[in-house]
């Protein structure tokens, strides 16, 4: 069982770079979300979608875009990155309030 | 809004002692539910506990307990019998609906706990 796969695992970003995350989950969760971590500040929720074809904004929203492509894919877009968004990003998917998370995507941007 | 609060900044155990591990939560919502996660070294994020707003009873599983005292608010995890490999962090989290239903967690910002042999 795969769980919730998120791609690449590490990646190293210029600033003004773009680059997009993947996660996808094989469980037939209705619901997605993306957070990230940064030392001290816990998982902050940067954007989910409670079911196909939604999204909403989260916490930290500023700076990424989110595409819901189908039931089972939820990319996370940074558009320009910047040094401020240097962080570990989780995905995570959730059904009847049981929810699973990627291993992570570490990010630098230098 | 929502908040969870871990202020402990790190624990230290002995190995097969107790610890617990606090968490407070402020929520205008009667249906909700609490979540601990463990964060080790290699990073993923490892569901240990979870307890609903609605249970009468402490939710526990194998050597982790959940002390929930609905009326102060709080939500501490108990690991009994700690051992080396549970040193790690450990995230308090709050869902905001009981059933679940495309509800968002919002974690606190978690407390590291070491063991000492």
């Amino acid at each position: 069982n795969a769980g919730v796969t998120q791609t690449p695992k590490f990646q190293v970003l210029k600033t003004g770079q773009s680059m997009t995350l993947q996660c996808a989950q094989d469980m037939n969760h209705n619901s997605m979300y993306w957070y990230r971590q940064d030392p001290g500040m816990g998982l902050r929720l940067i954007y989910y979608s409670a079911s196909e074809g939604t999204t909403d904004k989260g916490e930290v929203p500023n700076g990424y875009n989110v595409s819901r492509l189908n039931k089972r894919e939820f990319s996370l877009r940074l558009e320009s990155a910047a040094p401020s968004q240097t962080s570990v990003y989780f995905c995570a998917s959730s059904r009847q309030g049981g929810y699973t998370f990627g291993s992570g995507t570490r990010l630098t941007v230098v | 809004a929502q908040k969870i609060t871990q202020t402990q900044p790190g624990m230290f155990v002995q190995e097969k002692e107790a610890v617990t591990l606090d968490c407070t939560y402020d929520t205008s919502d009667q249906s909700y539910g609490l979540f601990w996660y463990k964060q080790p070294s290699s990073g993923e994020m490892i569901f240990l506990i979870y307890q609903g707003s609605y249970d009468e009873q402490n939710a526990t599983e194998g050597r982790y307990s959940l002390n929930f005292q609905k009326a102060r608010k709080s939500a501490n995890l108990v690991i009994s019998a700690s051992q080396l490999g549970d040193s790690a962090m450990y995230f308090c989290a709050m869902r905001e609906s009981y059933t679940g239903a495309n509800s968002k967690l919002t974690f606190g910002k978690g407390i590291t706990l070491s063991v000492r042999p």
